[in-house]
């Protein structure tokens, strides 16, 4: 399983645009980059996930250059309730793979200031 | 939908004893699975299963046993706690390839004293 490297913490304001970039250099040809967020208290949501390219959803962005060794989240326009814990996950999680779980490292704690 | 569901939501054991937390599920997903999170850390897999009747341990599954004997339900037992297992537990499920999104329970806070 590609090692990942985030940031520990990010500050940010209110209506910034906040980036919290993924290192994964090990990344394999078939693993597929995740990112989740986790409030205090409660369990990781999934916010998006990625191959290649460019993904976007109703939360977030998704940046991945085509050597594919690292990967930037996009949060537009951050409000205080993103505060939160973002974590990226690098892996080929399919069935043939024996992977059968996901494997999360400590995150990129993000504080949103007013 | 109720999603994935954790039971207790808090509990206190004494050293040595012995308990289950329940986890259940009903999106019908195959994988489910268990993690601890200590204080400022992220997740670390307990024990994981891929279908009814199909387990197998993750990083840290010394101190639980766990059984998979219906689709819905994946329960998690302490055998005899230690202080050292004073930690939030939670559970999660997925569809059947690990590339879809998991869900996750809001959690078991454990404190063992």
């Amino acid at each position: 399983l590609a090692k990942t490297t985030q940031p520990i913490s990010m500050d940010s304001y209110e209506g910034q645009e906040v980036n919290i970039t993924c290192s994964h250099n090990n990344i394999a040809t078939n693993d597929y980059i995740t990112w989740y967020q986790q409030f205090p208290s409660q369990g990781p949501r999934f916010i998006i996930q990625g191959y290649k390219t460019k993904v976007t959803n109703e939360v977030a962005s998704l940046f991945i250059p085509a050597d594919r060794k690292s990967s930037t989240l996009s949060l537009p326009r951050v409000s205080l309730s993103d505060t939160a814990v973002y974590y990226c996950l690098v892996g080929d999680l399919g069935r043939d793979t024996g992977r059968r779980a996901l494997t999360f490292g400590s995150g990129t704690r993000l504080q949103v200031q007013p | 939908n109720a999603g994935v569901t954790q039971t207790p939501k808090f509990q206190v054991l004494k050293t040595g004893q012995s308990m289950t937390l329940q986890c259940a599920q009903d999106m019908n997903h195959e994988y489910m699975s268990w993690y601890r999170q200590d204080p400022g850390m992220g997740l670390r897999l307990i024990h994981y299963s891929v279908g009814a009747g199909i387990t197998d341990q993750g990083e840290v599954p010394n101190g639980y046993n766990v059984s998979r004997s219906t689709t819905e339900d994946f329960p998690l037992r302490l055998l005899s706690a230690a202080p050292s297992q004073t930690s939030v537990y939670f559970c999660a499920s997925q569809r059947g390839t690990l590339n879809t999104e998991a869900f996750f329970g809001q959690g078991t806070r454990l404190t063992v004293v």
